[in-house]
């Protein structure tokens, strides 16, 4: 069955450390992925996405991840962290056969900031 | 240019009522998308509307449903509301189908 794994729940980190936020899959073909953030009360936005090419893709607000075809991963990354930051990530993937649209989403991770 | 717009953004409804929920894509996306974000289960998807026609469904019930006009916009309806439906409906548009989403702020149900 296709699923998206975020193994972190809740992360938190001190304002200007760096951050690293897990992400598995589990497909038949390599789909496409997706980060995206969400702050209370609020819809999602869009940080980053993979179609194809370079593995290491940049994103929105210094946000960046690396697609590990052999790990099925895609993890975010951020050098250093701003409270801002803290927020809900979830971590997306969609098939590569564009007539299947639909995004399947991991459960989420919570990441608090500490000043 | 504007973002995806839905309404209402708060609801309150009794069991066994219907809800309509709507949803205005960005200009020029045509594929709008579903979903339910619940605590328990997360983000899951509905369906998925493009050129009026719906191309995916998730695995809901019966009683949720959908539509898309000729603008792109698009309705989802509730019929026979439960306990269990009380949750942030999304939607999210892409200029295409498979292409990126962008999602509005959510409607936010609660069934009582």
């Amino acid at each position: 069955a296709q699923s998206v794994t975020q193994p972190d729940i809740h992360i938190t980190v001190s304002e200007g450390a760096s951050l690293e936020l897990r992400c598995n899959y589990s497909y038949g073909a390599t789909p496409y992925l997706f980060w995206y953030v969400q702050s209370p009360g609020q819809g999602l936005q869009l940080l980053l996405k993979y179609f194809s090419g370079d593995t290491l893709v940049q994103g929105i607000k210094g946000f960046e991840a690396e697609f590990k075809r052999s790990q099925s991963s895609f993890n975010l990354r951020k050098p250093s962290v701003h409270w801002s930051d803290a927020a809900e990530y979830f971590c997306a993937v969609a098939h590569p056969d564009r007539s299947q649209g639909n995004l399947i989403f991991g459960k989420g991770t919570k990441l608090s900031v500490k000043p | 240019k504007a973002g995806v717009t839905q309404t209402p953004r708060y609801l309150i409804k009794t069991r066994g009522q219907q809800v309509t929920l709507s949803c205005s894509p960005i200009s020029g996306h045509r594929s709008v998308s579903w979903y339910q974000q619940t605590p328990g289960q997360g983000l899951q998807f509905l369906f998925e509307y493009f050129s009026e026609t719906q191309r995916n469904k998730g695995n809901f019930p019966g009683r949720f449903s959908g539509r898309q006009f000729s603008n792109s916009r698009s309705e989802m309806n509730v019929s026979t509301l439960e306990l269990g439906d009380s949750a942030l409906y999304l939607c999210a548009s892409s200029q295409r189908q498979g292409y990126e989403q962008y999602f509005g702020p959510g409607t936010r149900l609660t069934v009582t």
